[in-house]
C-alpha cells in the first residue's frame, strides 16, 4: 500500500519552455503532498506543500510564480516550471500522505529534470 | 539555517558488521523522526521511525536511538549487507503546528564484501 507515482522520470526541456510534473498516490487519498528538489550530493529540499483543494504553501527563497503547484485532487498534485532556466535542472520529487502528523511520508520516484 | 544535520557524508562498513549513522537536529520542536533509504534517481524508502516518547524503536535488522537531551539520534544496521549500500536520510517533523518534514544532508553507506 501507500504507491506514490510520479511522471515523468526524466524529461528534457528547452530553456524558455515550460514543464508539468504529475505526482499521484495510487491507492490513497493524499490530503497533503510535498514538493522536494535535489541537488547533486545534497539534501532533499522541501519547495511546497499543497493541500487539495487549497493553495500550496512555499517554503523561503521558493518562488511560486516559478514552481506552479496545483492540488486539485485527492490523488493528483502537479508541479509546472514555467520559463525553465538551466538553473532549475534538478531532481524533483513529490511525497504523500493520507495521515495526520506523526506518520512516514511516502515518496514517488522522482523526476530528472534537465533544461537545455 | 540546516535543522538536521548529517555530519558523516560518507561510511564504509564491512559485510557482517554493525552500521551507524547518525543525525543531529537543533529545534526542539521535532517530536517524530524518521529515516529513508534513497538509491540514485529514486526516490527515498521509508525505513524506521521513532516518536520522542520512546528512545529506541527496532524492526528486523533496522534500530533507531533517540537521545533527546542531546539532540541526536542514531541507526543501527546489523549485520549489514552490500545490498544496504546506499544514501541515507534522517529526517524530522512535528506532530504540532506546522506540518513539514525536514531532511538531513545525507550519509552514503558502502557495505563491502
Amino acid at each position: 500500500g501507500a504507491v506514490v507515482s510520479q511522471h515523468p522520470s526524466w524529461v528534457i526541456c528547452k530553456s524558455g519552455t515550460s514543464v508539468k510534473i504529475e505526482c499521484r498516490s495510487l491507492d490513497f487519498q493524499a490530503t497533503t503532498m510535498f514538493w522536494y528538489r535535489q541537488f547533486p550530493k545534497q539534501s532533499l529540499m522541501l519547495m511546497a506543500t499543497s493541500n487539495e483543494g487549497s493553495k500550496a504553501t512555499y517554503e523561503q527563497g521558493v518562488e511560486k510564480d516559478k514552481f506552479l503547484i496545483n492540488h486539485a485532487s485527492l490523488t493528483l498534485s502537479t508541479l509546472t516550471v514555467t520559463s525553465a532556466h538551466p538553473e532549475d535542472s534538478s531532481f524533483y520529487i513529490c511525497s504523500a500522505s493520507n495521515q495526520p502528523t506523526g506518520s512516514p511520508l511516502h515518496f514517488g520516484n522522482g523526476t530528472r529534470l534537465t533544461v537545455t | 539555517d540546516q535543522q538536521v544535520k548529517q555530519n558523516s557524508p560518507s561510511l564504509s562498513v564491512q559485510e557482517g558488521r554493525i552500521s551507524i549513522l547518525n543525525c543531529d537536529y537543533t529545534n526542539s520542536m521535532f517530536d517524530y523522526f524518521l529515516w529513508y533509504k534513497k538509491y540514485p534517481a529514486e526516490g527515498p524508502t521509508f525505513l524506521i521511525s521513532i516518536s520522542s516518547i520512546k528512545d529506541k524503536n527496532e524492526d528486523g535488522r533496522f534500530t533507531v536511538f533517540l537521545n533527546k537531551s542531546a539532540k541526536h539520534l542514531s541507526l543501527h544496521i546489523v549485520p549489514s549487507q552490500p545490498g544496504d549500500s546506499a544514501v541515507y536520510f534522517c529526517a524530522a517533523s512535528t506532530t504540532s503546528g506546522t506540518y513539514k518534514y525536514i531532511f538531513g544532508t545525507g550519509t552514503r553507506l558502502k557495505v563491502l564484501a
